[in-house]
């Protein structure tokens, strides 16, 4: 069974650091990409980034570039989404999904980012 | 960026009637490989999306038969052929034929 289990609900204040886990597993990890989408509260969805674990390369959507970085460890079947230093606004749930022909097949069930001061 | 527009934003559907979201791209979604870069999510309250359809019109894997999905080009069309109350949420469609890959803003759908 595919599954993707990422890490538990953070609070941070403003210009924290933060780095939050999606771990793959029932597949083999490095023969699909994973992509970040961020659902800000009450909000849609919006893709952020991908990555290819087999050799980390990534995209980065222009609105996210610079902001936050993907990596990912194939050794351990990991992807990671990280920031240098948080900002209010970047409150919500961030969903890790692998990918499919671009599009998110199989998803985790969300990593929710506080933010507040 | 290539805009996804959804409509309508909501729908009110009576168990066991028919239910219809349009999906409308600010360019073609087809591929010089013949595919058309179009899938449907439903995410349910609480819970992360879910794939309902890929490429236009494949279900994926454990989706009931009463989800279809049609269209072409710029133009596409989910269709619920008779509604039960476990298919309330939003439901999204999004392209990824271009990065950024882009989502449409939602249609909620909600039981009479």
């Amino acid at each position: 069974e595919v599954q993707l289990v990422q890490s538990g609900a953070e609070v941070k204040k403003p210009g924290e650091s933060l780095r939050i886990s999606c771990m793959g597993s029932g597949y083999i990890f490095t023969s699909y990409w994973i992509s970040w989408v961020r659902q800000m509260p009450g909000k849609g969805l919006e893709w952020m980034g991908r990555i290819d674990p087999s050799d980390s390369s990534t995209n980065y959507s222009p609105s996210f570039q610079g902001h936050v970085t993907i990596s990912a460890d194939k050794s351990i079947s990991t992807a990671y989404l990280q920031w240098n230093s948080l900002k209010a606004s970047d409150t919500a749930m961030y969903f890790c999904a692998r990918n499919r022909d671009g599009a998110g097949e199989y998803w985790g069930r969300g990593t929710l980012v506080t933010v507040s001061s | 960026d290539i805009v996804m527009t959804q409509t309508p934003l909501s729908l009110s559907v009576t168990p066991g009637q028919p239910a219809s979201i349009s999906c409308k791209s600010s360019q073609s979604l087809l591929l010089s490989d013949g595919r058309t870069y179009l899938y449907w999510y439903l995410q349910k309250p609480g819970q992360p999306p879910q794939l309902l359809i890929y490429q236009v019109s494949n279900r994926f894997s454990g989706v009931p038969e009463r989800f279809s999905g049609s269209g072409s080009g710029a133009d596409f069309t989910l269709k619920i052929s008779r509604v039960e109350a476990e298919d309330v949420g939003v439901y999204y469609c999004v392209q990824s034929i271009q990065l950024p890959q882009t989502f449409g803003g939602g249609t909620k759908v909600e039981i009479k």
